[in-house]
């Protein structure tokens, strides 16, 4: 069973870096084919798709970020990494990391979510 | 970007009705539409996909219609366990997005 489990610092304050952690149970995203994925969910709950990572190499980001947002991972542990720089308060959202389907072809759907991460940004 | 517009944003509704929600493309999608189901604290949960396919494990209750830019979501008969949110995303076209979301209360 595919388990996700995003892990964040709660708190950042304005201008900093955000970073958060998801940690992947149920199978190795080194295995290669899927999508790994951002979404953050703002306080009013709408949904946005930040960006993912394939194969470990490439990443695809949305353009409304601007270029402040990395996404990345630790094969070794399974983890992957989200850093969103020069935050505001407009940041403040729940970030989720999610996988798709397995289609090897972009754009995708997502049918495993992790429980979300809540990070407020405030100083 | 895409846009997604749900309508209605909010709906009340009893136990055993038929509830249909739409969402719109601002421009043709094909069948390249899923469905989510969202509870209060919890992550989005895949209900369908390519518009109307049914996600494994989800009850028969549950349908999804349409093409090109209009889409629905049809709960045949509404169970307690349906009272929840519910969003709509396109991946027909770079960058992925999502409707705004449709909120099923309880009457």
């Amino acid at each position: 069973q595919v388990h996700l489990q995003e892990s964040g610092p709660g708190l950042v304050r304005p201008s900093q870096t955000l970073s958060v952690s998801c940690s992947v149970s149920g199978i190795s995203i080194s295995s290669g084919g899927y999508y790994w994925t951002w979404v953050r969910q703002l306080p009013g709950g709408g949904l946005e798709w930040l960006g993912y990572i394939f194969n470990g190499v490439t990443t695809y980001y949305n353009p409304s970020l601007k270029g402040r947002l990395t996404i990345s991972e630790d094969r070794s542990k399974n983890q992957l990494f989200l850093n969103l720089t020069s935050v505001t308060a407009a940041d403040t959202a729940i970030y989720y990391c999610a996988r798709d389907s397995g289609r090897a072809a972009r754009p995708v759907y997502f049918d495993r979510w992790g429980q979300g991460s809540l990070v407020t940004v405030s100083s | 970007d895409v846009q997604m517009t749900q309508s209605p944003s909010m709906l009340s509704a009893s136990v055993g009705d038929r509830v249909t929600i739409t969402c719109r493309a601002s421009q043709s999608i094909s069948q390249w539409l899923a469905w989510y189901q969202q509870k209060p604290g919890k992550a989005p949960k895949l209900l369908i996909y390519s518009a109307s396919t049914l996600e494994r494990g989800v009850p028969s209750r549950f349908s999804g219609s349409g093409s090109g830019t209009e889409f629905s979501l049809t709960i045949s008969s509404l169970q307690p366990d349906d009272f929840a949110s519910y969003y709509c995303q396109q991946y027909h076209s770079y960058s992925e997005t999502f409707g705004q979301g449709t909120k099923v209360e309880m009457k």
